[in-house]
Formats: structure tokens, C-alpha cells, sequence
């Protein structure tokens, strides 16, 4: 089993509508869980971060760590077309751990 | 406003040739990362540093070395580029000491075509 699993899409809705992007893993010891975005012919960004369980809110932008399910979730509400990008969930055990990336999902935000 | 800079966005290379890729942060980071990231396969580490002079293996370091003579600068070497090194090849910075190492810092990445 991979270490961490994420639909590579692309996954296309209309602009205003509510996504979802989602990551599996398979080590329960993951604390940290980050979302990175990357737009076309750029580095991935940072876009939100979690530490262990539970919601955090940045804008239209919500990431969800349930580790009893082993399962995290970006949602961005009312999308837009500059929504359009590659996101790439990504995890760490410990501070200083190196960060094990899933293979990100692309996303196009239709106008 | 933290800036890594790549020495090329795009690089075309013969098969056997010695390549250089080159990575400067100008935000004072201890560690620097060297990832390469194909479709399919997503991001992989290929070498990783925390201090100047120093160097870790990450994931995929076979046919890659390294140096790190200055904190700013961290260069991966191809010694002899082949067909399965095409890629694009991502550098990043993060700061060690109170951050995790979650909050890394990507380059715009250079793309390499080996022929």
C-alpha cells in the first residue's frame, strides 16, 4: 500500500461551485498535514497546513484531517477560474521529518 | 518575500554529458531540498542538506550528487545525464530551528530533456 494515495483528476466543476480534494494514507503516525498548490510551469506553494486532527479555515479555503479514517480533505468554496491548478497533499511525522507528497490532483475551474 | 531561483527554466542535454543544476534562496535557510517530479510519479527527494557542506540521501539519489559550499546555494550534479533523467527538477528552501520542515520553498523549476 502507498503511503499516501490521491486521484490524479483531472477533476473539472463550474466556476462558484464547491470542491473537494482528498488524500488516503496509510502510516497513523503522520502529525503534520499540509496542501500544497501549483500552478502550470511553477514550484508547488504552500497553501494551508494542519497539525494533527480536526478543520482549519483560510478564506474559501478548508482543510479536514480525520485520522481514524486516515483521511484528509481540502474543500474550497465559491472556486474560480484562478482556482485552476495542480494540489498536492502532503505529510510529515515530525518537525524535522522530510515531507512525503502525494502525486497531486489537477483541478480546472470552468468559467 | 522568500525567493528560490533556478539557474534554468529549460535545458536540453546529450546523453554522458556532465550536468550542472543550480539553486539560490536568498532568505538565509538552513535547508535546502532537491526533488524531481515526473507525471504520474509526483514529487520525489533526491538529495536533501542542513548545513553548508553537509548532505543527506533522500528517496532516488542513484546517478545524482550534490554540493552545498555556500548556505545560498545548492547544486545538483548529473555526472553522466541520461535518457531516464529527463524531468523537471525542483529546488526548495525551509528554515530549520522553530518551523517544521513543512513550510518549504519551491524554485520555478527547471525542465530537462536529456537526448
Amino acid at each position: 500500500q502507498k503511503e499516501v494515495e490521491q486521484d490524479p483528476g483531472p477533476l473539472s466543476v463550474p466556476e462558484g461551485a464547491i470542491v473537494s480534494l482528498n488524500c488516503t494514507y496509510s502510516n497513523s503516525a503522520f502529525q503534520y498535514f499540509m496542501w500544497y498548490r501549483q500552478y502550470s510551469r511553477k514550484g508547488p506553494e504552500l497553501l494551508m497546513y494542519t497539525y494533527s486532527s480536526g478543520n482549519k479555515e483560510d478564506g474559501r479555503f478548508t482543510a479536514q484531517v480525520d485520522k481514524s479514517s486516515k483521511y484528509i480533505s481540502l474543500f474550497i468554496r465559491d472556486s474560480q477560474p484562478s482556482d485552476s491548478a495542480t494540489y498536492l497533499c502532503a505529510m510529515i511525522l515530525n518537525r524535522d521529518d522530510k515531507i512525503i507528497f502525494g502525486k497531486g490532483t489537477r483541478l480546472h475551474i470552468l468559467p | 518575500d522568500v525567493k528560490v531561483t533556478q539557474s534554468s527554466r529549460y535545458l536540453v542535454k546529450r546523453t554522458g554529458e556532465k550536468v550542472f543544476l543550480e539553486c539560490v534562496q536568498d532568505m538565509d535557510h538552513e535547508n535546502m531540498f532537491w526533488y524531481r517530479q515526473d507525471p504520474g510519479l509526483g514529487l520525489r527527494l533526491i538529495y536533501f542538506s542542513y548545513d553548508v557542506k553537509m548532505k543527506e540521501k533522500g528517496d532516488i539519489p542513484e546517478g545524482y550528487s550534490v554540493s552545498r559550499e555556500k548556505k545560498e546555494r545548492f547544486s545538483l550534479i548529473l555526472e553522466s545525464a541520461s535518457t531516464n533523467q529527463t524531468s523537471m527538477y525542483l529546488c526548495a528552501s525551509s528554515p530549520l530551528g522553530q518551523n517544521p520542515t513543512y513550510e518549504q520553498y519551491f524554485g520555478p523549476g527547471t525542465r530537462l530533456t536529456v537526448t
